[in-house]
């Protein structure tokens, strides 16, 4: 069964300091990787995706990823933290090899503060 | 364009009752998804939509039912309703069947409280 793991609930970082969201997954194939953010009485909003190829994927808002199929981890970063990525950060999963699996599989979330 | 819109935002219900939410996709969009988020078990999936049939159902009672119109718009409804059924419902909308790569489109949710 696909998974997805986030180890850390929260994590803090000064205001300029690098930032990095942790996240595993587990898939029986190769998988879709996702991470979305979700701020205070909102929705999830995408921020990037890895597909394949390059290992370092870049998104939205100054956010990377970094794909690592041996340790199966796809760690979120940013090489300088503002106030305002203080948020809810999902990782998640899809199978790209089962058809059926259209849901999105969810990490936990982590709690991202940064501070001023 | 518009994005994603959920209606009602914000819901009281006792236990017993039902609860039916609505969700108006991104124009153009064919696809319609549904997530439970809840302080304890995160983001479960309930049920993904396309072209008026559904294709995946998460794992989740009877008594979570959805359906989806032919102008793509779709709602859930919950029966007899439970005190753990209290969470944030997100509907989220994709241009295709929301495999493979394909991203999703959230709305702001529905946060439905049981008393």
């Amino acid at each position: 069964a696909q998974s997805v793991a986030q180890p850390e609930d929260q994590v803090n970082v000064a205001e300029g300091n690098p930032l990095t969201v942790k996240c595993t997954y587990s898939v029986s194939g190769n998988p879709y990787l996702f991470w979305y953010v979700q701020y205070p009485n909102r929705g999830l909003q995408f921020l990037l995706k890895y597909i394949t190829g390059d290992n370092l994927v870049k998104g939205s808002y100054g956010f990377e990823a970094e794909f690592n199929k041996s340790q199966t981890s796809f760690h979120l970063k940013k090489p300088s933290a503002l106030v305002s990525d203080s948020a809810l950060y999902f990782c998640a999963v899809r199978d790209k090899w089962d058809q059926a699996g259209t849901a999105l599989i969810f990490g936990k979330g982590t709690t991202l503060s940064v501070s001023s | 364009k518009a994005g994603v819109t959920q209606t009602p935002r914000y819901l009281i219900k006792t236990r017993g009752q039902q609860v039916t939410l609505s969700c108006s996709p991104i124009s153009g969009h064919r696809s319609v998804s549904w997530y439970q988020q809840t302080p304890g078990q995160g983001l479960q999936f309930l049920f993904e939509y396309f072209s008026e049939t559904q294709r995946n159902k998460g794992n989740f009672p009877g008594r979570f039912s959805g359906r989806q119109f032919s102008n793509s718009r779709s709602e859930m409804n919950v029966s007899t309703l439970e005190l753990g059924d209290s969470a944030l419902y997100l509907c989220a909308s994709s241009l295709e069947v929301p495999s493979g790569a394909n991203v999703l489109t959230f709305g702001a949710g529905s946060r439905l409280t049981v008393l």
